[in-house]
């Protein structure tokens, strides 16, 4: 099907370990973005990107790793997991539009917790 | 830098009555847009509703209405005739025009009583 999918939808992980969500779009938007939801905080830019191999960092990017070699697939890597990054993960993808605003299409989020 | 004030953290409504959810946000830029977005229990993202800063009328879509007051810097949603699936968590959100990304505030949780 079309759309935007998160992989795994549940991880657990221990602190200090490596974990890489996937996030993979069917639609060749051009952008891509990945946020956590916090309680509290609602949701929180942490990496963007505006094409392949263009990422940029949000407000939140500090233990994160992102990579876009192919246009569809944005992962996000914790180099080294942290309690405080026991969270909600979303990807979201728009198509570039010139003139307007285009609102972001959301994946199920990927729902992550590091003990 | 965008800012966006969600000051309802929680909200109740009675089934078919009409409900307000307040939104303000501060921007220097004179060209963006405002977006609300749905969350139900089950955690994905639902879009609702776009108003453009140019846009000269409220954007309405269905049962959803946004109230966009410029001078105020106000973009409230208005659902009409509540009905029990619209209990859930409501993020207002703004982006700079083009595809800049969302900037999303603290949300509002609407629970819709029978």
């Amino acid at each position: 099907d079309a759309g935007i999918t998160q992989s795994p939808r549940y991880k657990i992980t221990e602190t200090g370990r490596q974990v890489t969500l996937m996030c993979h779009q069917t639609w060749s938007h051009s952008y891509m973005f990945w946020y956590r939801q916090d309680l509290g905080h609602g949701l929180r830019l942490i990496y963007y990107s505006a094409a392949a191999d263009i990422t940029d960092k949000g407000e939140v990017p500090d233990g994160y790793v992102v990579s876009r070699s192919k246009t569809e697939n944005f992962p996000l890597t914790l180099e080294s997991a942290t309690r405080s990054q026991t969270s909600v993960y979303f990807c979201a993808s728009t198509r570039a539009r010139q003139g307007r605003n285009t609102e972001a299409f959301f994946g199920q989020g990927t729902r992550l917790t590091v003990v | 830098a965008q800012k966006i004030t969600q000051t309802q953290p929680g909200m109740f409504v009675q089934e078919k009555e009409a409900v307000t959810l307040d939104c303000t946000y501060d921007t220097s830029d004179q060209s963006y847009g405002l977006f609300w977005y749905k969350q139900p229990s089950s955690g994905e993202m639902i879009f609702l509703i776009y108003q453009g800063s140019y846009d000269e009328q409220n954007a309405t879509e269905g049962r959803y209405s946004l109230n966009f007051q410029k001078a105020r810097k106000s973009a409230n949603l208005v659902i009409s005739a509540s009905q029990l699936g619209d209990s859930a968590m409501y993020f207002c959100a703004m982006s700079r025009s083009g595809n800049t990304p969302l900037v999303f505030g603290k949300g509002t949780r609407l629970s819709v009583i029978a």
